[in-house]
């Protein structure tokens, strides 16, 4: 079975400080890991992916997460806050499970950037 | 340029009334889903499809149908069976069931 937790469904930060959304997943197969972000009112939007290959993901808007095997976590990071990052952020996990893929949303994390 | 769209962005349900949200994709994408999104929950799966005249049932399908009679089309009926409706409901699209699903911005689905 998969699942996805995000620990932290409300994080602060001050503008120009260091962004970290914390993302585990269980999975008994090799995962896909993602991240979105959603913004008021609006769907998501896919901000970077795993799939294979390197675990260090560069995405988009300068964010970037790095797939640990050994800890099962995707956090995601960003070096820099700007006021626009301020929304709503998921992490999702997909993996073969009897014969069909299953996609897991975490309960997400709300930005709030501080001026 | 390639999206989804749903329609509308905002309804209204009487009470014993069923309606129909809508959601057009021109990604040429095999599988759609369908989302309830209520504050704190975070996305729960109604539907999804995976191709076009079949479909599953996701975590929370009780008082909801859906049909897939084209692949660009995924129509969502909440009905009169689903006691608590108020919620913003997403449709989502992906080119096969492990990629990257790409997001209509939503209907907001309230009782009068």
């Amino acid at each position: 079975a998969q699942s996805v937790t995000q620990l932290g469904s409300h994080v602060s930060v001050s503008e120009g400080a260091l962004v970290l959304l914390r993302c585990n997943y269980s999975s008994s197969v090799p995962p896909y890991l993602f991240w979105y972000v959603q913004y008021p009112n609006q769907g998501l939007q896919l901000l970077l992916k795993y799939t294979t290959g390197a675990t260090l993901v560069k995405g988009i808007n300068g964010f970037e997460a790095e797939f640990k095997k050994s800890e099962t976590s995707f956090h995601l990071t960003k070096p820099s806050a700007h006021m626009s990052d301020a929304a709503e952020y998921f992490c999702a996990v997909s993996g073969l499970t009897s014969g069909t893929y299953k996609y897991i949303f975490g309960t997400g994390a709300r930005l709030k950037v501080l001026a | 340029d390639g999206g989804i769209t749903q329609s509308p962005k905002y309804l209204f349900r009487k009470e014993g009334q069923n309606v129909t949200l809508s959601c057009e994709q021109n990604l040429n994408h095999d599988a759609m889903y369908w989302y309830r999104q209520d504050p704190g929950q975070g996305l729960r799966l109604i539907y999804y499809s995976q191709i076009v005249n079949d479909f599953q049932k996701g975590d929370i399908a009780e008082g909801y149908s859906v049909s897939r009679e084209k692949k660009e089309s995924f129509p969502l009926t909440v009905t009169s069976a689903q006691k608590n409706p108020t919620a913003f409901y997403l449709c989502a699209s992906s080119i096969t069931a492990n990629q990257p699903q790409h997001f209509g911005d939503g209907t907001r689905l309230s009782i009068l």
